[in-house]
């Protein structure tokens, strides 16, 4: 079974200034996807990025971008630029490609807490 | 278009009360998901339904029932609440063979059970 695990439980950030949040993951399927979800106070869960484990290019969407590492397994999200509203708590989750049950779910780290300080 | 919805949003039952957890989508979506977060365990699947008239358990089914009810609809059950199933629980769908396989999230239940 694929697990996640985000080592970081809490981090903050002045604002304007640049942060990476580290997420890393244990699988033995040479295919999959990753994401980052957002959580702010309102508990809305929003897509922030996504990742294709063949795609050796790192996805990037306006001040979010990734850090694919998959022959260290590791994913990590960099929020430049961080503005108030990015303080939220952070989700890292991994979906298989693989046909059959596992394919329809999505595995999720424990989350990393994220504060901007002005 | 809402997306996903979910009623009701906050609910405090006593323990041994039953009641049933409301999530509909207007995405045309497929699957439908049904999770719980407790603080410091992320989100776990409860269970999920891959296409309508199929529901699979997830890493936590015990003391939950679900139902698809229909294409836009998945429904959760709690037949005898406990104390261990106070959480906030969420609904999500995503729509088969777009994009990555992302899912779309309601804005969440915060069910307290006493």
């Amino acid at each position: 079974a694929q697990t996640v695990t985000q080592s970081q439980p809490e981090m903050s950030v002045q604002e304007a200034e640049t942060v990476t949040l580290s997420c890393t993951y244990d699988t033995s399927e040479s295919d999959y996807y990753l994401f980052w979800y957002k959580q702010p106070p309102s508990r809305q869960m929003i897509l922030v990025i996504r990742q294709e484990a063949y795609k050796q290019q790192n996805a990037t969407e306006n001040r979010f971008s990734v850090n694919f590492q998959k022959a260290a397994k590791s994913f990590s999200l960099k929020i430049s630029d961080s503005q108030l509203g990015d303080a939220a708590m952070y989700f890292c989750a991994y979906r298989s490609v693989n046909s059959g049950g596992s394919n329809y779910k999505l595995t999720f780290g424990k989350g990393t807490l994220l504060t901007v300080n002005p | 278009n809402a997306g996903v919805t979910q009623t009701p949003k906050f609910q405090v039952l006593k323990t041994g009360q039953s009641m049933t957890l409301q999530c509909a989508q207007d995405m045309n979506h497929n699957s439908m998901y049904w999770y719980r977060q407790d603080p410091g365990m992320g989100l776990r699947l409860i269970y999920y339904s891959a296409s309508e008239g199929t529901t699979d358990k997830g890493e936590v089914p015990n003391g939950y029932n679900v139902s698809r009810l229909n294409k836009r609809e998945f429904s959760l059950r709690l037949e005898s609440a406990a104390p261990s199933q106070t959480s906030v629980y969420f609904c999500a769908s995503r729509l088969v063979f777009q994009g990555l396989g992302e899912q779309y999230f309601g804005p969440g239940t915060r069910l307290t059970v006493t």
